[in-house]
């Protein structure tokens, strides 16, 4: 099976950075993802990642690195929209679906 | 920008009542997928379809649920007999030959 493990929890301050941690135990690995998910709606991509380093997108950012099953996600510039909660996927195996984590809610406070 | 639809929005059903929901996905996209997510716990993945064929399905796509493409632009996850634990958001996603599944507002089921 799959094991995702990140934070249930963080807090922020407006205009600071923050790294959201995201470990994962699996066979075949073949992606992970960030998702954004505000509540009540649907999770929304943020990034992608199947080789180790970083892939930076305007104020977000994501690394991995496969040997140690572990992604960060770096988000800049806080704004308050940003309070949602960030979920880790992983793919793995030949098929396509997603396992996600249990999401990490992130506040951002002024 | 191409969206994926989901209706309804809400649905509330009796126990034991079949209820079929509804998603049109984005229109050149080949893969579809139905996630769940019961209230404040996380997104699991119900069943991907490809080419008019299940391609993969969890343990909890048990005989109660099913999946259709009735025609070229619909996409159905059918509950037979629905249970109390079957209260969850509905998640539908779509995507073309790239990695990044699109996924659609939910339909929010209540079975009382």
């Amino acid at each position: 099976g799959q094991n995702i493990d990140q934070p249930t929890e963080m807090t922020a301050t407006e205009g600071a950075i923050v790294q959201i941690n995201c470990t994962y135990q699996t066979s075949g690995f073949n992606g992970l993802f960030w998702y954004q998910q505000h509540a009540g709606e649907a999770p929304t991509f943020l990034s992608y990642n199947v080789l180790d380093g970083l892939e930076e997108k305007g104020r977000f950012s994501s690394f991995l690195s496969r040997s140690k099953g572990y992604s960060y996600l770096l988000l800049k510039e806080l704004q308050m929209k940003d309070s949602a909660s960030y979920l880790c996927a992983v793919r793995a195996g030949g098929g396509n679906k997603l396992t996600f984590g249990t999401g990490t809610q992130l506040k951002v406070e002024l | 920008e191409p969206e994926v639809t989901q209706t309804p929005s809400h649905q509330v059903t009796q126990m034991g009542q079949e209820v079929i929901l509804r998603c049109v996905p984005i229109s050149n996209h080949l893969y579809f997928y139905w996630y769940r997510q019961i209230l404040g716990q996380k997104v699991e993945f119900l069943v991907s379809f490809y080419n008019n064929e299940i391609s993969e399905k969890s343990e909890i796509f048990d005989d109660q649920f099913s999946v259709e493409r009735p025609d070229g632009s619909n996409f159905t996850l059918k509950i037979r007999s629905t249970k109390l634990e079957d209260s969850a958001m509905y998640f539908c996603a779509s995507r073309d030959t790239y990695y990044e599944q699109y996924f659609g507002p939910g339909t929010r089921l209540t079975v009382t």
